[in-house]
C-alpha cells in the first residue's frame, strides 16, 4: 500500500526551529515528487513547494520562498519541512502529499495524515 | 502564480444537482483537479485531468472545463457530501488552489 506517513503534532514557541518529517512506503520515493501543503485553522489550502527526491530538484510558492526549507533524505525515504524561527501565524496543519504520476504538474493523490503546528507564547 | 476563484459556498437539497465552478485565466492551457475535504480529514481527489474519475469515486462526480472555467457536477448530492471542495491546478513553477467552496446539503 502506498502511504506517507507524517511525524507527530507540535507546540513550540516563537522564535524556536522545527523539523517535521514525512516518510513514504510501498512506491519508488525517489521517482516521484512529494510535495506540501498548508491549511490555516478554518481556512484553505495553500501549496507551499515541492521536491524531487531522486535530484532534490526543489520548487518553493513565491509565498513560502525564504520562509521555509524543504529537503528529502532518500535514504530513508523521508521528506522535510523546516522553519529556522517560527512565528504565531506558522499555527496550521501542514501536509505532504505525493502527485498521481511522475511529474509536479501532476494532482497529489496520496496525502499524509497532516501534522499540526502550534505556534504560541 | 496565477489564482483560481471559487464561490465560498453553495446549498443544495438532497438528490438535486450541486455546481461548483472555478474560474482562472490559465484553465484553457492548464487541466483542472478538484478536491474534497472533509472536516478534519485530508483531502481526497474526486476529478483529476478535467474530467476524470479516479477508482472508488462515486459517478455522481463528474468534471468539465471550458474556456477559463472548471466545474465540478455531482449529480444527486447526498448528504455525506458536504464537505469543503477545493479546484487545483499548476502552472510552470507549481501548483495553485483556489479558495473552496463549502457545500452544504440539507
Amino acid at each position: 500500500e502506498v502511504q506517507l506517513v507524517q511525524s507527530g503534532a507540535e507546540v513550540k514557541k516563537p522564535g524556536e526551529s522545527l523539523k517535521i518529517s514525512c516518510k513514504g512506503s510501498g512506491y519508488s520515493f525517489t521517482s516521484y515528487w512529494i510535495g506540501w501543503v498548508r491549511q490555516m485553522p478554518g481556512k484553505g489550502l495553500e501549496w507551499m513547494g515541492i521536491i524531487y527526491p531522486g535530484d532534490s530538484d526543489t520548487r518553493y510558492s513565491p509565498s513560502f520562498q525564504g520562509q521555509v526549507t524543504i529537503s528529502a533524505d532518500k535514504s530513508i525515504s523521508t521528506a522535510y519541512l523546516q522553519w529556522s524561527s517560527l512565528k504565531a501565524s506558522d499555527t496550521a496543519m501542514y501536509y505532504c502529499a505525493r502527485p498521481y504520476g511522475p511529474t509536479f504538474h501532476d494532482a497529489f493523490d496520496i496525502w499524509g495524515q497532516g501534522t499540526m503546528v502550534t505556534v504560541s507564547s | 502564480s496565477y489564482e483560481l476563484t471559487q464561490p465560498p459556498s453553495v446549498s443544495v437539497s438532497p438528490g438535486q444537482t450541486a455546481r461548483i465552478t472555478c474560474s482562472g485565466d490559465a484553465l484553457p492551457k492548464k487541466y483542472a483537479y478538484w478536491y474534497q475535504q472533509k472536516s478534519g480529514q485530508a483531502p481526497v481527489l474526486v476529478i483529476y485531468e478535467d474530467s476524470k474519475r479516479p477508482s472508488g469515486i462515486p459517478e455522481r462526480f463528474s468534471g468539465s472545463s471550458s474556456g477559463t472555467m472548471a466545474t465540478l457536477t455531482i449529480s444527486g448530492a447526498q448528504v455525506e457530501d458536504e464537505a469543503d471542495y477545493y479546484c487545483y491546478s499548476t502552472d510552470s513553477s507549481g501548483g495553485v488552489f483556489g479558495g473552496g467552496t463549502k457545500l452544504t446539503v440539507l
